[in-house]
């Protein structure tokens, strides 16, 4: 199974500050024939479902807010919430669809 | 808008079967472009893939490795349901169970069932 690590495991920002999250996966995401990094992030508020926020490493999912941003390629990926608000407490997830067998980060814990 | 609604029971007895329902709204469990899947999360395993089942030409399921032989997800075309079946479940099962749609990443999830294997 590809591994994925994330950190840090918890993280306290001021409001309107940036959190940056990062994730490794222990094999390549990243597919040549569709030039794409397999690779989402979901954040996870107390009691909910989790919420896809990025896929193919960078693209918005439709209603996520700008401030929120995927970037990276091949093993090593980042969130990156910028003007951190009350509302984006929650644990973030990041997740790789490249294998059949997918499997997710351990969470990293926003706090603010 | 895609909605997915879980059903099924909260406590099941260890070495029994745990069924559980996922009904599909605004779209249909033979999409194409789809396929349907069931997770769960748990304080130990954090959040686990366990299976999925898709319609291309035919009808395909895969399933996690630790899981094989031990989990089955298939689908209700007449209803719109998918399901998930893990048979001879133990403590370790405990979690809270989720389906969902995957378009690549996971789109649209179900509210989560909580389930607790105890006798």
């Amino acid at each position: 199974d590809i591994v994925m690590t994330q950190s840090p495991k918890s993280l306290t920002v001021s409001l309107g500050a940036r959190a940056t999250i990062n994730c490794k996966s222990s094999q390549n995401v990243f597919s040549r024939s569709n030039k794409g990094n397999y690779l989402a992030w979901y954040q996870q508020k107390s009691g909910q479902p989790p919420k896809l926020l990025i896929y193919w490493a960078s693209t918005r999912e439709v209603g996520v807010p700008d401030r929120f941003s995927g970037s990276g390629s091949g093993t090593d990926f980042t969130l990156t919430i910028n003007n951190v608000q009350a509302e984006d407490v929650a644990v973030y997830y990041c997740h790789q669809y490249y294998s059949p067998q997918h499997t997710f980060g351990q969470g990293t814990r926003v706090q603010v | 808008q895609v909605r997915l609604q879980q059903s099924g029971p909260g406590l099941v007895e260890p070495s029994q079967t745990l069924s559980l329902t996922c009904a599909i709204s605004g779209d249909s469990v033979s999409n194409t472009r789809a396929a349907w899947t069931w997770l769960r999360q748990s304080p130990s395993r954090g959040l686990e893939w366990l299976g999925r089942t898709y319609y291309r030409k035919q009808w395909s399921d895969e399933y996690a490795d630790s899981m094989k032989g031990r989990v089955i997800v298939n689908s209700d075309t007449s209803k719109n349901q998918f399901y998930l079946h893990l048979i001879s479940v133990t403590h370790e099962d405990t979690a809270v169970y989720y389906c969902g749609r995957d378009q690549g990443a996971l789109n649209v999830w179900g509210q989560g069932t909580t389930v607790t294997v105890s006798s």
